[in-house]
């Protein structure tokens, strides 16, 4: 079956470490994209990939980094410089950027202690 | 920001119809309105889109103004699943440098 998985579901990590989330698709899409969504709030882009090789910010990048080296990977790296990194972080990818409908992952619950 | 609004939350019996409700004046020409949905812990599932005219799909209809000022979602026979938070979103289709914008959406409470 084809889509998009994000690994662990849950997370847990000591605040001043860093961690990556997982972002994998088998739908040969393109663009992919990186949303962070706290309590009772919509979604916030952190980063976005057109094609391999190439990412741009969104709208909230500090403390963040990612990479695309692969067609079908987008891992999320949150850095010690992110403020608040407690969060749900949804992964999604569009056959290409800007087009059409977004396909979600299930997301990663992030928790910092 | 987001360029919609939405009521923070609606009820609806179970069986009948959701009618969600999404304003988007200042639409521009060339935007489409499209509906996502998030059921709790999950991520956003696509529902339908449109420029214009009104559409169906399997899921919803969407009904668009004439002035496409403003939209509605319907889900004709709402079920306990269909409990979700409801986004409403405006963008060009075609547009590499513009994303989807998330706003809080519409808390849909599908009641028994």
């Amino acid at each position: 079956d084809g889509g998009i998985t994000q690994s662990p579901k849950y997370l847990f990590r000591k605040e001043g470490q860093n961690v990556t989330l997982s972002c994998e698709q088998n739908l040969n899409h393109d663009a992919m994209y990186w949303y962070r969504q706290d309590p009772g709030q919509g979604l916030r882009l952190i980063y976005y990939s057109q094609i391999v090789n190439d990412f741009q910010k969104g709208d909230i990048a500090e403390g963040y980094s990612v990479s695309r080296e692969k067609k079908e990977s987008f891992p999320l790296t949150v850095t010690s410089a992110q403020k608040n990194p407690t969060a749900f972080y949804l992964c999604a990818s569009s056959m290409r950027a800007g087009t059409g409908e977004q396909f979600f992952g299930p997301g990663t619950r992030l928790t910092v202690l | 920001d987001a360029k919609t609004t939405q009521p923070p939350s609606m009820d609806c019996a179970e069986g009948r119809a959701a009618n969600l409700p999404c304003n988007h004046s200042t639409i521009s020409g060339n935007e489409y309105v499209y509906w996502y949905r998030q059921i709790h812990s999950q991520g956003p599932q696509y529902i339908i889109h449109g420029l214009k005219n009104n559409e169906t799909n399997e899921m919803a209809s969407l009904i668009i103004t004439e002035d496409r000022k403003s939209s509605t979602l319907i889900l004709p026979h709402a079920t306990l699943r269909d409990t979700a938070v409801y986004y409403c979103i405006v963008r060009v289709y075609d547009n590499y440098g513009q994303n989807f914008v998330f706003g809080p959406g519409t808390r849909l409470s599908v009641l028994p």
